[in-house]
This record gives structure tokens, C-alpha cells and sequence, in this order.
């Protein structure tokens, strides 16, 4: 059964540095969403990318963050300046094209550790 | 903005009972509401979607049932495993990215 694939499974960086956290959705998705979750509370919604744009973000992403689709298969997350507040499980999720598939496939995370 | 409670941070219920599990919200109403269960440092995984125009749906042993006048949604699992203990998230669906609530820990006694 196709899955949606995250690396790295963790990632411990120290504050300050860039982070790249790499996704390779379902081969036939055509939207595509990074969520994170703080440990011990909810999934937080981050931004939506559809027809290699920005659909949707929220608050949460600011300038710090952008995301990239550099070839056909990857969706990456980038965070330029790490502050400690980063760490958290960082999600990767897609869903077909279509008004009504609504079911988003959700990676199994990356944990992102800020030193 | 919404919000979107979850009936207590956790439930315990005996294998072969049924669990029902609330989810409530304010403002509108999305468009859909769908349920996921997440395994701890696991990713969501789906398991329904109920839309605005919908009263109830089921999959094998599961029973969503959405109230729009209320504003709330309710979610069973009947004759409970152990295999079914995980947490479960309510996420509200505007077509444009899922709002989750904060989940309802399930512990399914054997």
C-alpha cells in the first residue's frame, strides 16, 4: 500500500541553524501539508501546497519557514533560524486531487530536537 | 477561530464495550468532520469523514454521527479491542487544512 515517507526520523540541531525535513508523498497526490505537533499536544496545521504554491498557511508560518517542491517526488520544510520552540514532530500529510477526497495520509514524522 | 473540545483526556472501558468518544466545536460548521487515531510517535492515521449534510456513517465497527445544531460530533467503536487503544483525534475540515482537537486517549481493557 502506497505511504507517505519522511527523513530524517530525527533530527538535533542546535539554535540558529537551518533544518531541512524531506517528504516524499503518495505518487499520485497532488496536495500536500506539513502539520506539527509540541509533545503532549495537538496536531497543528502549518501550510498547504497545491499546484506548485502556497494555498493556505497559518500563523505559526512565519518567515522562518518555507516549503519546496524541488523535483517531482519531494516536499521539503525548511526552517532557516532554529529557536528552541521549534522542536516538536513535524508531519508531512497528502491527499488526491479532487474536491471531495478529502482523507489526507500522514507520514510517520519527523522529531526535531533544538539544542 | 474555532474550537474544538474532546471529552476528557482519557477513557477506560472494558474489552467488548462500546466507546463513544465527543468531539464539540464553535462557530461554523465545516464542510466535513473526520476522525483519525494516532499510536504514540506515530503520524495520524484516517479512519472517517462525515460531511455537513450527513447524520451518521459506518465502517466495520465504527459509527460517526455529526449534529450540526449542536455542534458536535460523536464517534463508537463497538465491541472494543485492546488493539483499538490509542488516542483519537476529531479534525474539522474546511477544504482548505484540517483543524484537530486535542484527542481522547482510549485504553481498552483486555
Amino acid at each position: 500500500e502506497p505511504e507517505v515517507t519522511q527523513t530524517p526520523s530525527h533530527q538535533v540541531t542546535q539554535m540558529g541553524q537551518e533544518v531541512i525535513l524531506r517528504c516524499v508523498p503518495i505518487s499520485n497526490h497532488l496536495y500536500f501539508y506539513w502539520y506539527r505537533q509540541i509533545l503532549g499536544q495537538k496536531v497543528e496545521f502549518l501550510v498547504s501546497f497545491y499546484n506548485n504554491e502556497i494555498s493556505e498557511k497559518s500563523e505559526i508560518f512565519d518567515d522562518q519557514f518555507s516549503v519546496e517542491r524541488p523535483d517531482g517526488s519531494n516536499f521539503t520544510l525548511k526552517i532557516r533560524s532554529t529557536k528552541l520552540e521549534d522542536s516538536a514532530m513535524y508531519f508531512c500529510a497528502s491527499r488526491e486531487q479532487g474536491w471531495d477526497n478529502n482523507e489526507q495520509f500522514f507520514g510517520p514524522g519527523t522529531r526535531l530536537t533544538v539544542l | 477561530s474555532q474550537k474544538i473540545e474532546q471529552n476528557s483526556e482519557a477513557l477506560n472501558i472494558q474489552e467488548g464495550k462500546t466507546a463513544t468518544l465527543t468531539c464539540n466545536y464553535t462557530n461554523y460548521s465545516p464542510a466535513y468532520l473526520q476522525w483519525y487515531r494516532q499510536d504514540p510517535g506515530r503520524g495520524p492515521v484516517f479512519l472517517l469523514l462525515i460531511r455537513e449534510n450527513e447524520k451518521e456513517k459506518r465502517k466495520e465497527r465504527l459509527k460517526v454521527t455529526f449534529d450540526t445544531t449542536l455542534k458536535q460530533s460523536l464517534f463508537h467503536i463497538t465491541a472494543s479491542q485492546p488493539a483499538d487503544s490509542a488516542t483519537y483525534l476529531c479534525a474539522l475540515d474546511d477544504r482548505r487544512a484540517l483543524t484537530f482537537g486535542s484527542g481522547t486517549r482510549l485504553q481498552v481493557q483486555p
